[in-house]
């Protein structure tokens, strides 16, 4: 199957600080990225839908200025959490579109992020 | 109402024996529908798609009812490596490839 990575894996980071995650598709293009995030014991949760060259879709509830997305290739997107939070801390995973049906979504391994 | 539900479990099963787990949706307008199966602090992993006449694959058998709105999940013959969580995904065509996840249905396989 398609082979997407993620880096950091985990990241610890003082509370107010930026954090960046990446999200590659390593052995095909992805012209749509999703960013999930996923609190412990709970469901994966839509965040934004990410497009290559236009501004990502942000879910309700999502602030797009405290969560920037950046889809500039078709094998990178990034997710910057601004100015993070303790209530920040979650398991984010990326997710990208092979092709152009729903199952051909593969994720990222995620990235655990601890803001403290 | 959430708009994907599920059992959490966990489902305790003995090892050889069958499990099987509902999950309902409330949109109407769904159109696919799959199983992920997540182990812990990792990614999910597409387990099957569920097709109208259901389908199976090798001892995991999934079903739709689109009348009662809600697809099923049965696993034969449970093996250790089975204990994961189990997630119900929906997708609306309209809404182009986003999927909608339900909250898992824990699966504990025990000797």
């Amino acid at each position: 199957g398609a082979v997407v990575s993620q880096h950091p894996s985990w990241v610890i980071c003082k509370s107010g600080t930026s954090v960046k995650i990446e999200c590659r598709s390593l052995d095909f293009q992805a012209t749509t990225m999703f960013w999930y995030r996923q609190f412990p014991k709970q469901s994966l949760m839509l965040m934004a839908t990410s497009n290559e060259g236009s501004k990502a879709t942000y879910e309700q509830g999502v602030e797009k200025d405290k969560f920037l997305i950046n889809h500039a290739s078709l094998t990178l997107s990034t997710l910057t959490v601004t100015s993070a939070h303790p209530e920040d801390s979650s398991f984010y995973i990326c997710s990208a579109n092979q092709g152009i049906r729903a199952n051909e979504q593969f994720f990222g391994p995620g990235t655990r992020l601890t803001v403290l | 109402r959430k708009e994907v539900e599920q059992d959490p479990g966990p489902f305790n099963v003995p090892e050889g024996a069958t499990v099987a787990f509902n999950c309902t949706y409330s949109n109407s307008a769904s159109q696919s529908f799959f199983w992920y199966r997540q182990d812990c602090r990792k990614e999910p992993k597409l387990l099957m798609s569920v097709y109208s006449s259901g389908n199976e694959d090798g001892r995991f058998t999934a079903q739709l009812n689109r009348a009662s709105q809600y697809i099923s999940l049965l696993i034969r013959d449970s093996k250790l490596s089975d204990s994961a969580t189990y997630l119900c995904v929906v997708n609306i065509k309209a809404a182009g490839n986003k999927l909608t996840f339900g909250g898992g249905t824990r699966v504990l396989v025990k000797p």
